[in-house]
């Protein structure tokens, strides 16, 4: 399996910072590489998809890019309402894998 | 809207088998892969397998080949998880979740989740 590792497990950030939570793979994934944000109690949720691409409905100031083995996900201007865990995932393979999750907490 | 709705929580003894049931509203249940991904208290995720509603294929992680079933009711448009012979380390909660990508007949590709059950609570204890 591809293995993902998410750096760093937690954060904390002030509301309007600038935020990037890096996930890198084991081996190339191209540009499969999708990220989640769930917060305590709830299912995960959908930001970005195919690397770079964002979810119909997720506010412009996620955004991600990379391809190959190294991926970000930014966060432009951070909100209170974007406390949680993220977490990305691999799409390269049928057997997917997540990376271990950042959790980001605000100051 | 698109909706999965879980079914409730449960409390199995180690050795014991759970069935979780996902029904899922809102789009032709046919047409989209349903996987099933688990979360341990604190932990991260973790994938367990797929099944295409359409003609029931399945395919499962490794790890849980054996122990792991998926099977749907087109009728209701729901899918099913059971897993036997539990073990404490199974205590975790078991969500569905739709896969993006539309239904390729004979193909079972890697998925995007856009859409996710509540999440149901499996406990196993003695």
């Amino acid at each position: 399996d591809i293995q993902m590792t998410q750096s760093p497990s937690s954060l904390s950030a002030s509301v309007g910072d600038r935020v990037t939570i890096t996930c890198r793979a084991s081996q190339s994934i191209s540009s499969f590489l999708n990220w989640y944000q769930q917060k305590p109690g709830k299912a995960p949720k959908l930001l970005i998809y195919a690397a770079s691409s964002l979810q119909s409905g997720v506010p412009s100031r996620f955004s991600g890019s990379g391809s190959g083995t190294d991926f970000t996900l930014t966060i432009s201007s951070l909100q209170p309402e974007d406390s949680a865990t993220y977490f990305c995932q691999q799409s390269n393979s049928v057997s997917v894998t997540f990376g271990q999750g950042t959790k980001l907490e605000i100051k | 809207q698109v909706q999965l709705v879980q079914s409730g929580a449960e409390v199995k003894k180690p050795g014991a088998s759970v069935k979780v049931s996902c029904k899922a509203s809102g789009y032709t249940f046919t047409s989209y892969y349903a996987h099933w991904v688990r979360q341990a208290p604190g932990q991260g995720l973790e994938w367990m397998g797929v099944i295409n509603p359409g003609d029931g294929g399945t395919t499962y992680a490794q790890k849980f080949q054996g122990r792991v079933t998926m099977t749907r009711d087109t009728s209701t448009s729901t899918v099913y998880m059971e897993v036997s012979s539990l073990r404490s380390d199974d205590t975790a909660v078991y969500y569905c979740t739709r896969a993006a990508t539309e239904v390729i007949p004979g193909f079972m590709p890697a998925a995007t989740f856009d859409y996710w059950g509540q999440g149901t609570l499996v406990t196993v204890s003695s």
